[in-house]
């Protein structure tokens, strides 16, 4: 069965950086895009970019441009998502989920930025 | 970017009795290739979201029958036949026919009255 299992929770202070890992399993891990979303308290769903596992290519939101960092080890079946600079706002459940219609999810990884 | 809009924000429903709730795209959905790329997703309280409908109509695997999306365009639809208690939860559409940004709708919080 398909599983994405991601990475604990993580507290961080302003302007430091997170790296986020998803690992799946259950399926042939570069035959599907992996794509990130966030969730910030109380609020909706907000589509980060995603990583083509096979190449290594990489699509983005515009927000995220320059901040946020979308790589993966085949080896060993892992996506990686990196937020720098991070922000108050930045504090949010973030999300790895598989294929262009996100049809399987990983549990969520609670970021919290504060000082 | 395409901005999605459901209504209701919140829809108390009776256990047993129907619930539908509303997307509407600020442009058609309807891909080049001919599909349209309209999902529909559950998030239960405290759960991650789990996908239900993909491209318009088609139920996952494992979700009761009890749920249908239909529509097309810019206009689409979710319907609960019979609400139970475990349906509990925010709704959310999403578009991924014109990219980037895949995109969500605001999301439709289902409660029992």
């Amino acid at each position: 069965q398909v599983q994405l299992v991601q990475s604990g929770a993580e507290v961080k202070k302003p302007g430091a950086s997170v790296k986020v890992s998803c690992k799946a399993s259950g399926y042939t891990f570069t035959d599907y895009y992996m794509h990130w979303v966030r969730q910030a308290p109380g609020q909706g769903l907000e589509w980060m970019g995603w990583i083509n596992p096979n190449t290594g290519d990489t699509n983005f939101a515009q927000k995220f441009q320059g901040r946020v960092t979308m790589t993966r080890d085949t080896s060993i079946s892992t996506a990686y998502m990196e937020v720098r600079g991070l922000r108050s706002d930045d504090t949010a459940v973030y999300y790895c989920a598989r294929d262009d219609s996100l049809d399987y999810w990983g549990q969520g990884t609670l970021v919290t930025v504060s000082s | 970017d395409v901005v999605m809009t459901q209504s209701p924000l919140s829809l108390p429903v009776t256990l047993g009795q129907p619930a539908s709730i509303s997307c509407r795209s600020s442009q058609s959905l309807v891909h080049s290739d001919g599909n349209t790329y309209l999902h529909w997703f559950q998030q239960r309280p405290g759960q991650s979201p789990r996908r239900l409908i993909y491209k318009v109509s088609n139920r996952d695997s494992g979700v009761p029958d009890r749920f249908s999306g239909s529509g097309s365009g810019t206009d689409f639809t979710l319907k609960i036949s019979r609400v139970e208690a475990e349906d509990v939860g925010v709704y959310y559409c999403m578009q991924s026919t014109h990219w980037p940004p895949w995109t969500f709708g605001q999301g439709t919080k289902v409660e029992i009255k």
